[in-house]
């Protein structure tokens, strides 16, 4: 079974500018996860998709950060205009199971550097 | 929101036993709780989860009292390669789906 796929693995950009990531979960797998992790920290949800509606982005800063999910599939975060703070990994998750206990299958991340 | 409190850090040497606990004095009636473990430059990994009494699996076990405020997860005979960041959560609902909150975790560090 393939696992969740986010590209690029890193990226390094300058304050000011755009980024976007992207996320391929895992086949048939119907909730999708967005956490950014900065170093020495536990994963901070940003936004948890539900197919493809948007069931939490309390803790995502909407002033930058957008996100969509495309036909309850792939996804996309993005940083428009990003700042130094941003730097962090950014980690897109699935499951499968909407609920009762839940087992989430995590992607390599996304590290991105803001100069 | 139910929120976990869990040890900054642990030591162990290799072959012992360790257990890590996790409070979770809010858990709610229809909470799992859910453990997962992070080597660097990686995401999270699913090891074991449960809702109350015992649990076990070819990689932990986790034991949960009665009244669920808390909960153990053993790792039996750690090796080197256990070295890494054990997550508690416990399951918080967002509509239909789950939601899963981590903490700062626990980081154990195994030795020779």
């Amino acid at each position: 079974e393939a696992g969740v796929a986010q590209s690029p693995r890193y990226k390094i950009i300058e304050k000011r500018q755009s980024v976007a990531f992207w996320c391929n979960p895992i086949s048939g797998h119907a909730t999708l996860y967005w956490y950014q992790q900065i170093l020495g920290q536990g994963p901070k949800l940003l936004i948890q998709f539900q197919n493809n509606g948007v069931v939490d982005d309390s803790q995502l800063p909407k002033d930058r950060f957008s996100a969509e999910r495309l036909k309850g599939v792939d996804s996309t975060l993005k940083i428009q205009p990003a700042k130094l703070e941003d730097s962090a990994v950014y980690l897109c998750a699935s499951s499968a199971q909407s609920s009762g206990g839940t087992e989430a299958f995590f992607g390599q991340g996304t590290r991105l550097t803001v100069v | 929101l139910a929120k976990t409190t869990q040890p900054i850090s642990m030591d162990s040497y290799e072959g012992q036993e360790v257990n890590i606990t996790c409070s979770h004095n809010n858990i709610a009636t229809n909470d799992y709780i859910t453990w997962y473990q992070q080597f660097p430059s990686q995401g999270p990994r699913f090891i074991i989860q449960g809702y109350k009494t015992k649990v076990t699996n070819e990689v932990a076990s986790l034991f949960i009292p009665a009244d669920r405020k808390s909960s153990t997860l053993s790792l039996p005979r750690v090796s080197l390669s256990d070295t890494a960041v054990y997550y508690c959560l416990v399951g918080d609902w967002v509509g239909t789906a789950s939601k899963l909150t981590f903490g700062t975790g626990t980081r154990l560090q195994v030795t020779l």
